[in-house]
């Protein structure tokens, strides 16, 4: 069975630019949940999408948003990219909501440098 | 608020046994569950405790004592592929966010 795809792996933008990541969960899993990795403060919440509905959302501006599509393929855009978003963005996909099943499946992340 | 804290670094000797605590001000929470992430790699799902106790796979085993706001992870017969950095997470119940909270992390070292 096939893991956590996301792509791009590696994405250099700069200041003021928009991007779109994607994330195509294990077959089967139905919720996805986005987190930003930095080396100051760890892993942190984005979102959280279950049947192409967005279940919660973390403590981040509305630069960041996200969608998932009837495959279960999630995408996450950050518009008017800042210095600070440079990070690590790991994509995880859980086979039922992760408040009924607690094992997420993560992604190899995809690396954004914003110059 | 929330947070949970976990030391930054630890090391530690081939063969021996390592403890890293994950304490958390968090006020309720659905278990406590810890990760483990090698460089470069992603993070991968070690244990879950839904109860007070001890669960044990293999050469990990996973504590959580709810009373006192206290969960560690202890790892046995260490090995050098056992360097890495280890997660702990706990999930906010729905009344508060209903999110998936990550401490930031220890690193372990491990010494031959």
């Amino acid at each position: 069975k096939a893991g956590v795809t996301q792509t791009p792996r590696y994405l250099i933008k700069t200041r003021g630019q928009q991007v779109t990541l994607s994330c195509s969960p294990i077959s089967g899993h139905r919720s996805v949940s986005w987190y930003q990795q930095t080396p100051g403060q760890g892993l942190q919440f984005l979102f959280e999408y279950f049947s192409e509905t967005q279940r919660n959302k973390g403590n981040f501006p509305g630069r960041f948003s996200g969608r998932q599509f009837s495959n279960s393929r999630s995408e996450m855009n950050v518009s008017t990219l800042e210095l600070g978003d440079s990070a690590l963005y790991l994509c995880a996909s859980s086979l039922v909501k992760t408040s009924d099943y607690n094992e997420q499946f993560f992604g190899p992340g995809t690396r954004l440098t914003v110059l | 608020g929330q947070s949970l804290e976990q030391p930054s670094e630890v090391t530690a000797v081939e063969g021996a046994i390592v403890q890293i605590n994950c304490t958390y001000q968090t006020s309720g929470f659905y278990g406590l569950s810890w990760y483990q992430q090698h460089d470069g790699g992603a993070p991968t799902f070690l244990s879950y405790n839904a109860l007070d106790g001890l669960e044990e796979t293999g050469r990990f085993s996973s504590f959580l004592s709810r009373s006192d706001s206290y969960g560690y992870l202890l790892l046995q017969e260490l090995q050098m592929k056992d360097s890495a950095s280890y997660f702990c997470a706990v999930r906010a119940p729905p009344n508060r966010d209903d999110k998936i909270i990550f401490g930031k992390g220890t690193r372990l070292h491990i010494l031959p």
